[in-house]
Parts: C-alpha cells; sequence; structure tokens
C-alpha cells in the first residue's frame, strides 16, 4: 500500500523569505502523480502543484517549486517570498497513474508566515 | 460555475441519530470522491463513484455509511446511528477524467459534531 509522510507538523517562514516542506511517500509503482494542496483556514483545499513521476523536470508554478527525488521518493515543495496569504495547512498527497485516482494525503504541515 | 458545494457547512448531532450530507459537483465533473478528514490528519479516502456507479468503498465505510449519486449528479452521504469517533470533516471532490489525469477540486466540506 502507498503512504505518504509530512514529518513536518509545523512551519514559520517570515514575509519574503523561503521555506521547504517536506515529503516523502513509499509506493512499488513506477508510475504516479504527486500534488501539493493548500487548506486556507475554513476553506476549501485548492491544488498548488503537480508533479507527474514520468517527468524528470521538477515542476514550477509562479512562487511555488518542488523538488522531487524519485529514486529517494522525496518531493519537496518551495515556497519563494512568502506572503501572507500563503499560511494554510499543507497537503501532500500521491495519486496513482491509473484506477480510482484516489488520493492518498500525508498528515499535513501547518505553515504560519510572520509579518 | 461556482464549485463543488457541500451542505450543510456544519452539523451537530446527538449520538444515535442519523444524518445526511449533500455535495453539488462540479457540472459535467464524472467522478465524484467522499473523503474524511479527522482533526490533525490529512484527507482519507471513503468511496467514489463513476457517473451514478460506486465503484469502491474504503473499509473505512462501516456499514451505518451509505453514499448515492443518483442520475450522476449530485450525491449524499448518510451516516445512521451516529457515534462520536464520526465526529470530523468530510469533504466532497469531483473530477472530469479525460485520459490519466483528472484533477480533483474540492468542496469547503461539511463538520460534523456529534455529541
Amino acid at each position: 500500500a502507498q503512504t505518504v509522510t509530512q514529518s513536518q507538523p509545523e512551519m514559520s517562514v517570515q514575509e519574503a523569505e523561503t521555506v521547504t516542506l517536506s515529503c516523502t511517500y513509499d509506493t512499488s509503482e513506477s508510475d504516479y502523480y504527486l500534488f501539493w494542496y493548500k487548506q486556507p483556514p475554513s476553506r476549501q483545499m485548492i491544488l498548488v502543484i503537480r508533479q507527474e513521476a514520468y517527468k524528470q523536470q521538477n515542476a514550477t508554478e509562479n512562487r511555488f517549486s518542488v523538488n522531487f527525488q524519485k529514486a529517494a521518493k522525496s518531493f519537496s515543495l518551495k515556497i519563494s517570498d512568502s506572503q501572507l496569504g500563503d499560511a494554510a495547512m499543507y497537503f501532500c498527497a500521491y495519486r496513482r497513474f491509473s484506477g480510482t485516482y484516489k488520493y492518498i494525503f500525508g498528515t499535513g504541515t501547518r505553515l504560519k508566515v510572520l509579518a | 460555475d461556482t464549485g463543488v458545494s457541500q451542505n450543510p457547512r456544519h452539523k451537530i448531532t446527538k449520538r444515535g441519530q442519523n444524518v445526511t450530507f449533500r455535495c453539488d459537483p462540479i457540472s459535467e465533473h464524472n467522478r465524484l470522491y467522499w473523503y474524511r478528514q479527522t482533526l490533525g490528519q490529512g484527507p482519507e479516502f471513503l468511496t467514489y463513484f463513476q457517473n451514478e456507479a460506486q465503484l469502491e468503498k474504503s473499509r473505512l465505510l462501516s456499514d451505518r455509511f451509505s453514499a448515492e449519486r443518483p442520475k450522476g449528479s449530485f450525491s449524499t452521504l448518510e451516516i445512521q446511528r451516529t457515534e462520536q469517533g464520526d465526529s470530523a470533516m468530510y469533504l466532497c471532490a469531483s473530477s472530469l477524467v479525460i485520459g490519466s489525469y483528472n484533477e480533483q477540486f474540492f468542496g469547503p466540506g461539511t463538520r460534523l459534531t456529534v455529541l
């Protein structure tokens, strides 16, 4: 069975600084997707960034980028130029390439942005 | 289209009562998922529908839980004889499956408190 681990329950970052959130996963499959979702307080989860396992190039979306290390089964999220609006719970998620497409989530990292 | 909606947003009930939640997915989305999120945890998969067919149920979905998606549109999740352990946020997500990639869009969730 696949598992996703986020070992940082909480992180803090100064506004305008850079922060990296960690995620490791376990799977025996070679093709899959990885995601980072953001869940602001009392609001719905939104997709931040996704990575296809068959792509070697790390995904980037504006201030958000990932460091995908397939052999190490590591998928970290880097947030550059942190903004107050980045404060939220961040969940790392895994999804098989085919099948039910259900997500397997980690336990989340609460990000605090300090003014 | 305003996204995935869920009603009610909050539900407080007494142990032993039945509750029903509703999820309205994004129009034209053929897949609908239910997840449960307890405090300090990431969302956990409960079940999913492809149009009106319920194709997979997690072992977390006990006999007291039932989900339907009549006509492949909205979905309901009913919990009978609620227990305090059912207290959680129930999340709904929908997606349009085209090829192997399909992004799940999440609703705001229904927070259930069982007294």
